[in-house]
């Protein structure tokens, strides 16, 4: 079973303030995905990455993907209260012709104004 | 555009009568999940299905559990009979390219007593 770790499991910041969320694994995934989810509502998804070594942005969010595809990290810049939610990673494992996505249990992140 | 759409949003129900849970896929998506959500244990796949056959039900916990998808707009999840351990929040969710790009309903909110 392929399990994903993620750190801090609670995060509490003021405005303004960087964070970085991560998500670890000792299994390779084929992809690595990160959502976000708001109390209420299902998760959505906010980014993919493939490549080893891959770093994408969007907007304030920063998200990498380790060279050996094992692990990923979310970096947010000057946090607002919007951010507020849990964020979740995902490893996708397309091998053997069959889908798992495999989810971390979540980062919960309350940005305080 | 109707994203995935689940029924009901929320049910309380007494242990040992039957749960039905309802789902309407995103029109055009071939593949359909059912997740369930716990502090405890996260996120966990209960079953997916491709063009409306299951595909890989070794998510789900136990024979109390039952998925159908009669045909590509609709699915039910069942819980016969229920139990308070099966207290989650139930999330239908589908894509047309696997898991790559996924898109959740709002859950059903579960509550056994």
């Amino acid at each position: 079973t392929q399990l994903l770790e993620q750190s801090p499991q609670f995060l509490s910041i003021q405005e303004g303030e960087n964070l970085t969320v991560y998500c670890n694994s000792s299994s390779v995934f084929s992809s690595l995905q990160w959502y976000r989810q708001e109390p209420g509502e299902g998760p959505v998804l906010l980014v993919t990455v493939v490549t080893g070594g891959e770093v994408k942005k969007l907007k304030r969010l920063t998200f990498q993907f380790g060279d050996a595809r094992k692990d990923s990290s979310l970096h947010i810049t000057a946090a607002q209260p919007g951010d507020t939610g849990l964020y979740l990673c995902a490893g996708v494992d397309s091998g053997a012709g069959s889908y798992q996505l495999t989810f971390g249990k979540g980062t919960k992140l309350s940005v305080i104004p | 555009d109707a994203g995935v759409i689940q029924s009901p949003r929320h049910e309380v129900t007494e242990m040992g009568q039957e749960v039905t849970l309802r789902c309407k896929p995103i029109s055009g998506h071939d593949y359909l999940f059912w997740y369930r959500q716990t502090m405890m244990r996260g996120l966990e796949l209960l079953i997916y299905f491709n063009n409306n056959v299951p595909i890989d039900d070794s998510g789900m916990p136990e024979d109390r559990f039952s998925a159908k998808m009669p045909n590509a707009s609709f699915s039910t999840l069942k819980i016969q009979p229920s139990e308070p351990r099966d207290s989650a929040v139930y999330f239908c969710a589908s894509s047309w390219t696997g898991p790559n790009t996924i898109y959740f309903g709002e859950g059903s909110w579960l509550t056994v007593v």
